[in-house]
């Protein structure tokens, strides 16, 4: 069966430095969204993206973020200077319909560390 | 606000014993769908099940299924004959109002399945 795949599964970076979380969504599906999940926390929305735009993003999607479909495989998530609030599980997730109408599929995830 | 609600933070369960998790939502929208998510200890998310808003007859898999009451926006998920491989977090979650990707997820329920 077809999966979300995530890349790295753990991320170590130090405060002020940008990273780059890299997902590869499932090949026929057109949604595509990015989570987040503070550990002990519920999972939050980030951003959805959709036809090459962001359809939807959170308050927590602030200037510091941006995503990016550079092929037509990959989906990324930069962060550009981060911050210790940042440290958290990300997930990727991707379905072939809007989410009122089908499942999300999710990524195992990358834990991100800001030390 | 959309909102979802799980109001039991943590059980446990005997195996091969059956548990309710009970699950309630507000919306102002009439169609569409319910999802509950497992995040067992890999903390990958992997949908358990779904049930669309519009149908009556509550859904199944195997031996999850659904209590769904849409009148009083309750959305109970049901584990027959309990596996210790269920032991995970589970997780409510519906679409916020027409969105094509902002999933709303409750805080969740941490099920033991004990031996």
């Amino acid at each position: 069966e077809p999966e979300v795949t995530q890349t790295p599964s753990h991320q170590v970076t130090q405060m002020g430095q940008e990273v780059i979380l890299r997902c590869v969504p499932i090949s026929n599906h057109l949604y595509f969204y990015w989570y987040r999940q503070i550990l002990g926390q519920k999972v939050e929305f980030l951003v959805s993206f959709y036809n090459n735009e962001i359809s939807e993003k959170s308050e927590i999607f602030d200037d510091q973020f941006s995503v990016e479909r550079p092929d037509g495989s990959n989906f990324t998530l930069k962060i550009r200077s981060t911050k210790l609030e940042d440290s958290a599980m990300y997930f990727c997730a991707s379905s072939p319909l809007r989410v009122s109408n089908s499942p999300l599929h999710f990524g195992n995830g990358t834990r991100l560390t800001v030390t | 606000a959309q909102t979802v609600t799980q109001s039991q933070p943590e059980m446990s369960v005997q195996e091969a014993e059956t548990v309710t998790l009970s699950c309630t939502y507000d919306t102002s929208e009439s169609n569409y769908y319910l999802f509950w998510y497992k995040q067992p200890p890999s903390r990958q998310m992997i949908l358990v099940i779904r049930q669309e808003a519009y149908k009556q007859q509550n859904a199944t898999e195997n031996r999850f299924s659904v209590n769904f009451q849409k009148a009083a926006k309750s959305f109970s998920l049901k584990i027959s004959d309990s596996q210790l491989g269920d032991t995970a977090m589970y997780f409510c979650a519906f679409p916020s109002g027409g969105s094509q990707g902002n999933l709303i997820f409750g805080k969740g329920t941490k099920l033991s399945v004990k031996p």
